[in-house]
C-alpha cells in the first residue's frame, strides 16, 4: 500500500464549477497534511495546509480532513482555467518533533474548460 | 525571509558521467532538507532527507547519494549516471524544530541523461 494515494485523473470540470480532489494516507499517526499546486515544468507551490479534523477555508479553496477515515480533500470553488494544473497531496509522516518526512501522492491533473 | 537556491536549472549528461547538484537555504538555521525526483508525468519521489549536518536518511535504494556538509547545504551526487536517472530533481526545506510545517521548494533541476 502506498503511503499517500491520489487518483491521477485527469479531472475535467467546466469553468465556474467546483473541483473536488481526494487523497488517502496509510499512516494513522500522521498529523500534518498539505496541498500543493504544480504547473507543468515548475516546482510545487503550497496552496493550503490542515492539521485538525474538519474544514479549513482560504478564499476559493477548502481543505477537508477526516483522520478516522485517513482521508483529506481539496475543494476549489468557481474553478478558473488558471487552476488547471497538477494538485499534489502531501503528508508528513512521523510523530516526533524533528523527524517528520514529507511524502507526496502521485498528483491529480485538473483541467478547467472555458 | 528565507530563500532556497538550487542549480543548475537544466543539465544534460552522458551515461556513466558523475553528477553533483547543489542546494542552499538562506535565512534560517537547522532546516530539514529534502531531495525529490519527479519522473515525467509522475508524482514526487522522496530520495533523501536530512534533519542535521551529516544526518542523511535514504528512502530508495539507487544510484544516488546525498551529503550535508554544512547546515544549509544539501548535495545530491552520483558517481556514474544511468539513463533511468533522468528526471526533475527538486530540493526542499522545512523548519527543523516545528513538526507541522510545510516544505518550500527550489526551482528544480531538469536532468537528461543521454
Amino acid at each position: 500500500q502506498k503511503e499517500v494515494e491520489q487518483n491521477s485523473g485527469p479531472l475535467s470540470v467546466p469553468e465556474g464549477a467546483i473541483a473536488s480532489l481526494n487523497c488517502t494516507y496509510s499512516d494513522r499517526g500522521s498529523q500534518s497534511f498539505f496541498w500543493y499546486r504544480q504547473y507543468s515544468g515548475k516546482s510545487p507551490e503550497l496552496i493550503m495546509f490542515i492539521y485538525s479534523n474538519g474544514d479549513k477555508e482560504d478564499g476559493r479553496f477548502t481543505a477537508q480532513l477526516n483522520k478516522a477515515s485517513q482521508y483529506v480533500s481539496l475543494l476549489i470553488r468557481d474553478s478558473q482555467p488558471s487552476d488547471s494544473a497538477t494538485y499534489l497531496c502531501a503528508v508528513k509522516i512521523g510523530r516526533s518533533g524533528n523527524t517528520g518526512k514529507l511524502i507526496f501522492g502521485q498528483g491529480t491533473t485538473l483541467q478547467v474548460k472555458p | 525571509s528565507q530563500t532556497i537556491h538550487q542549480w543548475p536549472a537544466t543539465l544534460v549528461q552522458p551515461v556513466g558521467s558523475p553528477l553533483s547538484l547543489e542546494c542552499t537555504v538562506e535565512g534560517t538555521s537547522n532546516p530539514n532538507l529534502y531531495w525529490y525526483r519527479q519522473a515525467a508525468g509522475r508524482g514526487l519521489q522522496l530520495l533523501f532527507y536530512s534533519v542535521g549536518i551529516g544526518q542523511i536518511s535514504s528512502e530508495v535504494p539507487q544510484n544516488l547519494s546525498a551529503s550535508r556538509p554544512q547546515d544549509r547545504q544539501f548535495i545530491l551526487s552520483s558517481k556514474k549516471l544511468l539513463l533511468s536517472d533522468s528526471g526533475f530533481y527538486l530540493c526542499a526545506w522545512s523548519f527543523g524544530r516545528l513538526m507541522n510545517t510545510e516544505a518550500f521548494f527550489g526551482q528544480g533541476t531538469r536532468l537528461t541523461v543521454v
